[in-house]
């Protein structure tokens, strides 16, 4: 089984709302990573987790931010958000086994709108 | 320089049509690289791994050129379904995935 779950499918929320978008694997992946996808663009990577802790974060605004509550789970918690970070966010895991080898799996997406 | 470039597109093919994809990257530390498969509004799908000199799967070939870096995707017999972006990666190490800008593929009846 390689599927990553995400909710929402489609979120549409206002420039003062918070929400999550939520991801789940359960390959036993401990490399948990967001990205962020605009029309015609390659995704665009926004944080990586490494065994529950935040590995890499690409110069993101604040208004985003990530929790890894186990490792089947990642959140992406999101305030104050601009017309400008209405995006396709990409969920995706892989093994980290540090050998360079490993495979990226992506999960379905959430379409975020902001008004 | 992109650390992964690929062809512009948009491909444009009759059905039937073998075409080919090429990717070079700059970074001589890769390990692997794939190719991933992204149809509009949708996530990318790995359509092929390529860790050595190359790798087969029906329609498709994949080879790697590790002493010119570049990876190519050939795809043979072209369905209408194979219409979409196609994205090469590479892993450079453990988390360290760099993608590509994507080539465009519309397959035509």
């Amino acid at each position: 089984d390689t599927e990553v779950t995400q909710t929402p499918k489609h979120l549409v929320m206002g420039m003062t709302n918070k929400k999550s978008l939520k991801c789940e694997q359960h390959m036993g992946h401990r490399a948990m990573y967001w990205y962020k996808q605009k029309a015609k663009k390659p995704p665009e990577l926004m944080f990586v987790y490494s065994y529950e802790k935040l590995s890499i974060n690409e110069s993101v605004p604040s208004r985003f931010s990530p929790e890894c509550p186990n490792s089947s789970l990642l959140n992406l918690h999101l305030h104050a958000l601009q017309p400008e970070d209405s995006a396709l966010y990409l969920c995706a895991s892989s093994q980290d086994s540090g050998y360079g080898t490993d495979t990226q799996y992506f999960g379905p997406g959430t379409r975020l709108t902001v008004l | 320089r992109k650390e992964v470039e690929q062809d512009p597109g948009p491909f444009n093919v009759p059905e039937g049509a073998t075409v080919a994809f090429n990717c070079t990257y700059s970074n001589s530390a890769s390990q692997s690289f794939f190719w991933y498969r992204q149809d509009c509004r949708k996530e990318p799908k790995l359509l092929m791994s390529v860790y050595s000199s190359g790798n087969e799967d029906g329609r498709f070939t994949a080879q790697l050129n590790r002493a010119s870096q570049y990876i190519s995707l050939l795809i043979r017999d072209s369905k209408l379904s194979d219409s979409a972006t196609y994205l090469c990666v590479g892993n450079n190490y453990g988390q360290n995935f760099v993608f590509g800008p994507g080539t465009r593929l519309s397959v035509l009846p």
